[in-house]
Formats: C-alpha cells, structure tokens, sequence
C-alpha cells in the first residue's frame, strides 16, 4: 500500500487543454516534492512545498499543498507535448526518505 | 547547480557476473545518497539510503550480500550488483540530499542506470 495516492494514474489531453493531478494521503507531511520523469531519465525535481495551504507557481504550473499537509495538486494551464512525462508526487514525514506516490503519466497530444 | 551524474548509463552482462554503478554529485557534497529501483511504468522503490562513512541502512526485503553500498566521500557513492541474474534487470537510479534546510528533504537525482542482465 502507497502512503500517497496518486491520481489519475494516465492522462491524455490534447494540446492547449488544461490539467490536474491529484496527491493524496491520510499522512501528514513536513514538505512535498513534485517531480516530472521522461523514459529513461531520473526525475527532475519541480517544486517543494512546506507550508500547509501554500500555492506555488512555476510558469504554466500550478502547486497548492492543502491545509493539513496530507495533499496536493499539479495544476498544468494550457498543456504543451513537452510537459509529457511521468508526473511523482514525493512526501517527507521528518526524516530524510521520502515516499513516493505511483506516479501520473501524462500524453500531451499535439 | 544540484548536478547528480551515474555511470555508466546502459550495462548488459552475463548472469553471474558483478556490477558496479557509480553516481556522484557534481557541484554540492552529500551527505546522504539514496538508491532506487523503478520497473517500466512504475513508481521508484527505495532500496538503501548511504550516509558517507558509515554502512548503508538498507529497506525491508533488499538483500545487503547483493547490492553492495559504499559512500567512501561526499560526493560519491557506489552500488555494486553481486552475481547478476537475469531478474535482477532493472532502472537504477541514485540521489543525492542536497536540501538546503532539513525540513525540504529535497532529492536531486542521477539519469539512471539501465542494467540488463542476460
């Protein structure tokens, strides 16, 4: 069992259409990281979040961390065929591992 | 900056044969590096985390006699793959800690390893 849930597990869209991927636990979390994966490569880290309630901007990228610090949401404005990939949600309870979330693979269809 | 590199990036070997993947943080020293493992499709699956000087602590159900750590410095750890089987194939993927406040847990992560063993 995951201690964060991801969802949906696939997304395909088409381009200039708009996004959410959900994370959710019933952890609290001391900070959440987003990472996005293409085949073959190591994750590349997007963003952190600590603060419970805290939104994040990265361009077309949305980050929200909700109010407990159990959740959070990727919201992509008007997807391009480069934000492809696998999108992880990672949490930390403190220590120095972090758990990760199944992971969200979205096709952005030009 | 953050720059975590691994070598070498595609093995294959015959089975029964050892393996070692090294990765190595390019412009920030780590105290702690951490190993995945990731089947096609699938999330990452920790298998170790390596403090530099002292032996790796390893997660439930990976067997330390076969994946060897070391952590000799601060900007480089090993994981060496002891007599390869074919169902040890698989992405490995190594990160390095560099978070600037502990309370951030940030990983930066190497490009993988993609071990295949025949």
């Amino acid at each position: 069992t995951q201690l964060l849930e991801q969802s949906p597990q696939f997304l395909s869209i088409q381009e200039g259409e708009n996004l959410t991927v959900y994370c959710n636990s019933s952890s609290v979390f001391s900070s959440l990281q987003w990472y996005r994966q293409e085949p073959g490569e190591g994750p590349v880290l997007l963003v952190t979040v600590v603060t419970g309630g805290e939104v994040k901007k990265l361009k077309r990228l949305t980050f929200q961390f909700g109010d407990a610090r159990k959740d959070s949401s990727l919201h992509i404005t008007a997807a391009q065929p480069g934000d492809t990939g696998l999108y992880l949600c990672a949490g930390a309870k403190g220590d120095y591992k972090l758990s990760f979330g199944a992971g969200t693979t979205v096709t952005v269809r030009a | 900056g953050a720059v975590v590199s691994q070598h070498p990036s595609r093995v294959i070997c015959k089975s029964g044969t050892s393996v070692k993947i090294e990765c190595r943080s390019l412009d920030f020293q780590a105290t702690t590096m951490f190993w995945y493992r990731q089947f096609p499709k699938q999330s990452l699956m920790l298998m170790a985390t390596s403090n530099e000087g002292s032996k790796a602590t390893y997660e439930q159900g990976v067997e330390k006699d076969k994946f060897l750590i070391n952590h000799a410095s601060l900007t480089l750890s090993t994981l060496t793959v002891t007599s390869a089987h074919p169902e040890d194939s698989s992405f490995y993927i190594c990160s390095a800690d560099g978070g600037v406040e502990p309370v951030y847990n940030e990983q930066f992560f190497g490009p993988g390893t993609r071990l295949t063993v025949l």
